[in-house]
C-alpha cells in the first residue's frame, strides 16, 4: 500500500532560521501533492499544492515545496521562519490508482521561538 | 459562505453509547470525508462518500457508520463507543478536478473523549 513519509517529527528553530520539512512518498505512478498546515487551535489548511508543471510550487506565507520524482519527494521549504510558523505540518498525496483518498503522513511539529 | 460545519465540538461519552458527529458544507461538494486525528499517526480516513447515495470506507473503518442523503450533509455515527474512539475527528468536502479529488476544505473538528 502506498505510504508518506514525514521523517522530521518535531522540529524546533529560532525565528529567522531557514526551514526544510522532509516528504517520502512510496508510489510511483501519477500523484497529486499537498502540504497542509494546522496552527494552533484551528483546523488544517491548504498551504501548496502540486498537481503538475512547475516542480516549485509557491505557497502562502512565503512557503515553497519542490516536487522530485527521482527521490518520491515534495519537501517543504521557507528560507526565514516567524513565530507564527509554529504549527504542524502535514504531507499528502493522492495516487493515480486511487483517486478518492488522501493518504496523510504522521506530521511534523514545528516550533519558532523569538 | 460557512465553508465545512462541525458540531458538536466537544462530546464525552460513555463506552457502550452511541452518537453522531455532524458535518455539513454549503460549497456544493460531491466529495466528503471523515479523518480521525491521534498524536503521532497523523489524519487517517474512516469514511467518504463521492456524492450523495454513495459511500466508502477508508483506512480505519471499523466502529463507524456513514451516509449520505444530500449533497450538503455526511453524519458520522459511532455505534458503541469505545475509549479507542477517543480522538479528534474531521470532516472535510472537496471536488473533483477531472478523476482526482482536489484541495481539501476542513472543518473545525470535534473532540471526543471516551470513558
Amino acid at each position: 500500500a502506498q505510504s508518506v513519509s514525514q521523517h522530521n517529527h518535531h522540529v524546533i528553530l529560532s525565528e529567522a532560521a531557514s526551514l526544510e520539512l522532509g516528504c517520502n512518498y512510496s508510489y510511483g505512478g501519477t500523484v497529486n501533492l499537498f502540504w497542509y498546515v494546522q496552527y494552533p487551535g484551528q483546523h488544517l489548511q491548504l498551504l501548496l499544492k502540486y498537481f503538475s508543471g512547475d516542480p516549485l510550487v509557491k505557497g502562502i506565507k512565503g512557503f515553497e515545496a519542490e516536487f522530485i520524482k527521482s527521490k518520491f519527494s515534495f519537501n517543504l521549504r521557507k528560507p526565514s521562519v516567524q513565530w507564527s510558523d509554529t504549527a504542524e505540518y502535514f504531507c499528502a498525496v493522492i495516487v493515480s490508482y486511487n483517486t478518492d483518498k488522501l493518504i496523510f503522513g504522521t506530521g511534523t511539529r514545528l516550533q519558532v521561538f523569538p | 459562505n460557512a465553508g465545512v460545519t462541525q458540531t458538536p465540538k466537544f462530546q464525552v461519552l460513555k463506552t457502550g453509547q452511541s452518537m453522531t458527529l455532524q458535518c455539513a458544507q454549503d460549497m456544493n461538494h460531491e466529495y466528503m470525508s471523515w479523518y480521525r486525528q491521534d498524536p503521532g499517526m497523523g489524519l487517517r480516513l474512516i469514511h467518504y462518500s463521492v456524492g450523495a447515495g454513495i459511500t466508502d470506507q477508508g483506512e480505519v473503518p471499523n466502529g463507524y457508520n456513514v451516509s449520505r442523503s444530500t449533497t450538503e450533509d455526511f453524519p458520522l455515527r459511532l455505534l458503541s463507543a469505545a475509549p479507542s474512539q477517543t480522538s479528534v475527528y474531521f470532516c472535510a468536502s472537496s471536488f473533483f478536478q477531472g478523476y482526482m479529488i482536489e484541495t481539501q476544505y476542513f472543518g473545525p473538528g470535534t473532540r471526543l473523549l471516551v470513558l
